[in-house]
């Protein structure tokens, strides 16, 4: 079955900081995968996706299926980074299954 | 990406009645989908809504529980029927990408049931 999983409930790091927010999936094929964010009291929004392999916000994030990792990484971290991450796995439009997120804080 | 809106916000409700959510997309789109985000909790899929067709209902929820409508291709709604307080969430609908297999969300419909 299809599952993601994200370890961290709360990440804190300083201001400056690099930071890594851990996914890891289970799935059988080739799969896609994303990074979505929720800002305080803003929808969730797409951050990345694997497939285009883009930096957003100066964060990026490499498949890794041999570990079957999405980790997600930016190396200065900003106090505007603050929010609720997700990551995501979509089997070919079949569904989309979200891992539990990681609250990350970035301290002054 | 979509521009994608519901309706209500947010509502409290009574436990037994019911609830409607709309959700409204600026472009035509094949499928449309439904999540609940419990409180504390990450997005867990209810449904996919298709155009001319019945919703396809993941495992553990319903259509008598969460009957959907899907008149057009840019707007659906959910019902939370019955309802109980073990229904308070945030219901979000979401459209598919042209160019990539993401997702795009609504802002979200924050339930609490009394």
């Amino acid at each position: 079955a299809q599952r993601v999983t994200q370890p961290e409930k709360l990440l804190s790091v300083f201001k400056g900081a690099p930071v890594e927010l851990k996914c890891n999936y289970s799935y059988s094929g080739s799969p896609e995968l994303f990074w979505y964010v929720q800002y305080s009291r803003q929808r969730l929004q797409l951050l990345l996706r694997h497939i285009s392999r883009e930096s957003i916000k100066g964060f990026t994030a490499d498949l890794n299926k041999g570990e079957t990792s999405f980790h997600l990484k930016k190396p200065f971290a900003q106090e505007e980074d603050s929010a609720m991450y997700y990551c995501a796995l979509n089997n070919y439009g079949q569904n989309f299954v979200f891992g539990p997120g990681t609250r990350l804080s970035v301290l002054p | 990406s979509a521009v994608i809106s519901q309706k209500p916000s947010r509502d409290i409700c009574q436990r037994g009645t019911s609830l409607t959510i709309q959700c409204q997309v600026d472009s035509q789109v094949t499928m449309m989908f439904w999540y609940r985000q419990q409180p504390g909790q990450s997005l867990t899929l209810i449904a996919t809504a298709n155009q001319g067709s019945e919703a396809t209902y993941e495992s553990g929820f319903v259509i008598d529980k969460f009957p959907i409508s899907r008149p057009n291709l840019t707007f659906s709604t959910l019902t939370v029927s019955n309802m109980s307080p073990e229904d308070s969430s945030i219901y979000l609908c979401s459209v598919g990408g042209t160019l990539y297999n993401e997702q795009f969300f609504g802002p979200g419909t924050r339930l609490t049931v009394l």
